[in-house]
């Protein structure tokens, strides 16, 4: 079955960077995308941004562009998110979820989560 | 940038018909999906493309999308419909390119 399984917790001190890693199985890594979505404690949803697993190019949300990148390894079908300058207010669970086209559709299935946490 | 705005909350009987509202300025011209979440789990997609249902996803889920609204509803509501629902589009004049509403909490009372 599709699945995208992600990292474990992190706990991080402002400033620091955290790298959060989502493994993708039964599909065609390849043929599809991944996008990245956080959410704050009980808060809602936020697209961070999007990355084609086919030709690695990305798209990211403005308010985070020169803070994030996200890449892809092929041969080990994994998606990455680095996020640099950790500030508290990046605390949340980070999900990774598989889209089909940039601009456009759905998000389906859901990374079970990684819980980033940044205190001192 | 393109804001779509939900009620915090909706409650209704077991058995009774839900319905969640997702608002957006000339929303009728997008492709709108919905998600579930259900405390400490990852969001589940239960309606896309407006009105499709996944595979896996109960008939009582259902989308609609005109004008300035679009609707999920839950018919014959269960207690294991509880959670949040999320709706969701695509705005590319938006900073956030993939843009959610807020969430709204529904309840079977």
């Amino acid at each position: 079955q599709v699945q995208l399984v992600q990292s474990g917790a992190e706990v991080k001190k402002p400033g620091a960077s955290v790298k959060v890693s989502c493994k993708a199985s039964g599909y065609t890594f390849t043929s599809y995308g991944i996008t990245w979505v956080r959410q704050a404690p009980g808060q809602g949803l936020e697209w961070m941004g999007w990355i084609s697993a086919y030709n690695g190019n990305t798209n990211y949300a403005q308010k985070l562009q020169g803070r994030v990148t996200m890449t892809t390894d092929t041969s080990t079908t994994t998606a990455y998110m680095e996020l640099r300058s950790l500030r508290s207010d990046d605390t949340a669970v980070y999900y990774c979820a598989r889209g089909y086209s940039y601009g456009s559709g759905w998000f389906d299935p859901w990374g079970q989560g990684t819980l980033v946490t940044v205190s001192s | 940038s393109y804001v779509l705005t939900q009620p915090p909350s909706v409650s209704v009987a077991p058995g009774q018909t839900a319905r969640i509202t997702c608002g957006g300025n000339n929303i009728g011209s997008k492709s709108v999906h919905w998600y579930q979440q259900k405390p400490g789990q990852a969001p589940v997609l239960v309606v896309y493309d407006d009105s499709d249902r996944p595979s896996g996803i109960p008939e009582r889920f259902s989308g609609s999308n005109s004008g300035n609204t679009a609707t999920l509803t839950i018919s014959r509501v269960e207690a294991g419909d509880e959670a949040d629902y999320y709706c969701q589009v695509w705005d590319s004049s938006s900073d956030h390119h993939v843009v959610f509403g807020g969430g709204t909490k529904l309840t079977v009372l």
